[in-house]
């Protein structure tokens, strides 16, 4: 089956301007993860969001970031003002919590560069 | 310190070689375990989840020790498809968030 995708795959954008990256889960998971991964280091969590339950937004860096979830599904992840501290791959995760177990999948990433 | 650690490796080895790694984790909490391999420049794809027992996939055999809290992996027969970096996560039962280690990378020579 399809696999959770994400868009764009590359992003250049100016230091100050806003973007915003998409991630499309695997269909019938309910739980929704963000993470970012700078180059040569582990991933980051950034926030958290399952079914119709306010989100976790413990690992957001900064008042910039925001995330939104519509209908259970897609979720959009929005950098204000980008810095160039920014730069990192953003990678979404879906999983399927009603197991117990808490297994992700990973969509491709967006490569984020402010220059 | 950090709730999952792993040696960065290199770990260089010859094709058809066996090779194995430990990852430690600090929280007695955890109760699930999975071991991810990252491609360069690509997404973290599941290899395998740990269970109590051990657990055997293919070329790859995961063990998991409680009491001294780590996990290792073994690769078998290596491939050089094989190379990448292997991830541990570990995660508490019922708690939504995953902690990854900073990887092991393992490099498979002809």
């Amino acid at each position: 089956g399809a696999g959770v995708s994400q868009s764009p795959s590359n992003k250049v954008t100016e230091k100050g301007k806003d973007v915003e990256l998409r991630c499309d889960p695997i269909s019938g998971h309910t739980a929704l993860y963000w993470y970012r991964q700078s180059l040569g280091q582990g991933l980051e969590f950034l926030i958290y969001f399952q079914g119709n339950s306010a989100p976790d937004k413990s690992g957001l860096p900064s008042d910039r970031f925001s995330a939104e979830r519509t209908g259970g599904s897609v979720s959009t992840l929005t950098i204000q003002r980008t810095q160039q501290e920014d730069s990192a791959v953003y990678l979404c995760a879906s999983s399927d919590r009603t197991s117990g177990i808490n297994e992700q999948f990973f969509g491709p990433g967006t490569r984020l560069t402010v220059l | 310190r950090k709730e999952v650690e792993q040696d960065p490796g290199p770990f260089n080895v010859p094709e058809g070689a066996t090779v194995a790694f430990n990852c430690t984790y600090s929280n007695s909490a955890s109760q699930s375990f999975f071991w991810y391999r990252q491609d360069c420049r690509k997404e973290p794809k599941l290899l395998m989840s740990v269970y109590s027992s051990g657990n055997e996939d293919g070329r790859f055999t995961a063990q998991l020790n409680r009491a001294s809290q780590y996990i290792s992996l073994l690769i078998r027969d290596s491939k050089l498809s094989d190379s990448a970096t292997y991830l541990c996560v570990v995660n508490r039962w019922g708690d939504y968030k995953l902690s990854f280690g900073a990887g092991t990378t393992v490099t498979v020579r002809a």
